[in-house]
């Protein structure tokens, strides 16, 4: 069946504006996660639904970020007045609840932010 | 806080067995993972330990010993495809479900 999807693959926008990056999770996981990596680094958690409503934020650096999942399907990574640090590849991931036996997570291929 | 230490680069033969290790200091977690990443790919999942010892999955096996505070990855027969980046991760019991990175060690293989 389909995977993670996210769109756009790419996104370049200017220091200041406002960027919203899309999550679509495999049907039927009610877990979903979005991830930041930059080059070279791990992927570092920012944010997890549970179903519609955001089970931790944690991750989340300031309040210029926000997410919604609506509907506890899609998800939306909102960024306001972006900055050249936010530059990264954005990663989406699902699940069903607790991960299973394996606690696998599924990913997207991301969404790669560029502020320039 | 959590941190999982990789070896930044390996560089191994096709047809022979590398070992990827991950150190970690940690509060608490539910398990090691591993995943694999391919130069502008996603994460894919590998691995996963609950309990201390080996598990096996095809040419890749897993290691975990918590009294150690160590794991690693173990690749067997390598192959050209498995050149990519691996991570270890851990599920922290103080947060949700997210998984906590390590630092990532990117694995070359060479004819």
């Amino acid at each position: 069946g389909a995977g993670v999807s996210q769109t756009p693959s790419n996104k370049v926008t200017e220091k200041g504006k406002y960027v919203e990056l899309r999550c679509d999770p495999i049907s039927g996981h009610t877990a979903l996660y979005w991830y930041r990596q930059s080059l070279g680094q791990g992927p570092e958690f920012l944010i997890y639904f549970q179903g519609t409503g955001a089970a931790d934020d944690s991750g989340l650096p300031n309040d210029r970020f926000f997410a919604v999942r609506p509907e506890g399907s899609v998800s939306t990574l909102k960024i306001q007045r972006t900055e050249r640090g936010d530059s990264a590849v954005y990663l989406c991931a699902s699940s069903i609840p607790g991960g299973g036996s394996g606690n696998e997570q599924f990913f997207g291929p991301g969404t790669r932010l560029t502020v320039l | 806080g959590q941190s999982l230490e990789q070896p930044s680069e390996v560089t191994a033969v096709e047809g022979a067995i590398v070992q990827i290790n991950c150190t970690y200091q940690t509060s608490g977690f539910y398990g090691l993972s591993w995943y694999q990443q391919h130069d502008g790919g996603a994460p894919t999942f590998l691995s996963y330990n609950a309990l201390d010892g080996l598990e096996e999955t095809g040419r890749f096996s897993s290691f975990l010993s918590r009294s150690d505070s160590y794991g690693y990855l173990l690749l067997q027969e390598l192959q050209m495809k498995d050149s990519a980046s691996y991570f270890c991760a851990v599920r922290p019991q103080t947060g949700a479900n997210n998984l906590f990175f390590g630092t990532g060690t990117r694995l070359t293989v060479i004819p």
